[in-house]
């Protein structure tokens, strides 16, 4: 099975509504976590980096107050886009890293990513 | 500063054909860590492969190889007798142990076509 899950896939929703991703690890505890933000044919960009217990760290431009992330534990990880708006559009994706059995630590294994879509 | 600079976009090659997918690095580093990832159409990133800077090893797995060369930073990535499921983005990408968490720097991505 996937080692890292994100929930959901997709989501569609209306500009100025909320929309809260999942990011989980499956099979490790994630001491840390990242977020991706990913635009059509082009690479991955961080968006912020966050560890258990701790204030996420956020990369230059990108907005705290939009985009908050919450790491309550070492399974889970949220990326809440807030008052969304279209030129949120993008392709999201999570990654952790982190102890486990037979995997890299220092590896990132990234979840399936969420298309989300803002009318 | 790290970089990384995958300098194909894209590549076009028939089935069956041997394809190189070309990375170079830079780093002040002399301990770092070098990745690929494949992202199929569905989106998800895979990991491939990790090799440390002390490593310098060539690496076989099935028809993919990495040729890692420090003397000119490069972390090449070659896949034998392609097949249409190898069509993906590829991407290499580098991370130093001492940035927090690992971070990963990434190149452009090489987004490679296998035609039948």
């Amino acid at each position: 099975g996937a080692v890292v899950s994100q929930h959901p896939s997709w989501v569609i929703c209306k500009s100025g509504t909320s929309v809260k991703i999942e990011c989980r690890s499956l099979d490790f505890q994630a001491t840390t976590m990242f977020w991706y933000r990913q635009f059509p044919k082009q690479s991955l960009m961080l968006m912020a980096t966050s560890n258990e217990g701790s204030k996420a760290t956020y990369e230059q431009g990108v907005e705290k107050d939009k985009f908050l992330i919450n790491h309550a534990s070492l399974t889970l990880s949220t990326l809440t886009v807030t008052s969304a708006h279209p030129e949120d559009s993008s392709f999201y994706i999570c990654s952790a890293s982190g102890e486990t059995s037979g995997r890299d630590t220092d590896t990132q294994y990234f979840g399936p990513g969420t298309r989300l879509t803002v009318l | 500063a790290q970089k990384v600079t995958q300098a194909q976009t894209e590549i076009s090659v028939v089935e069956k054909e041997d394809v190189t997918l070309d990375c170079v690095y830079e780093t002040r580093d002399t301990t770092y860590y070098l990745f690929w990832y494949k992202q199929p159409p569905s989106g998800e990133l895979v990991f491939l492969i990790r090799r440390n800077s002390f490593d310098e090893q060539n690496e076989i797995s099935g028809r993919y190889s990495w040729n890692f060369q420090k003397s000119t930073s490069s972390f090449n990535f070659t896949i034998t007798a392609s097949q249409v499921v190898d069509s993906a983005v590829y991407f290499c990408a580098l991370s130093e142990p001492n940035n927090a968490g690992n971070m990963l720097t990434f190149g452009g991505g090489t987004r490679l076509m296998v035609k039948p």
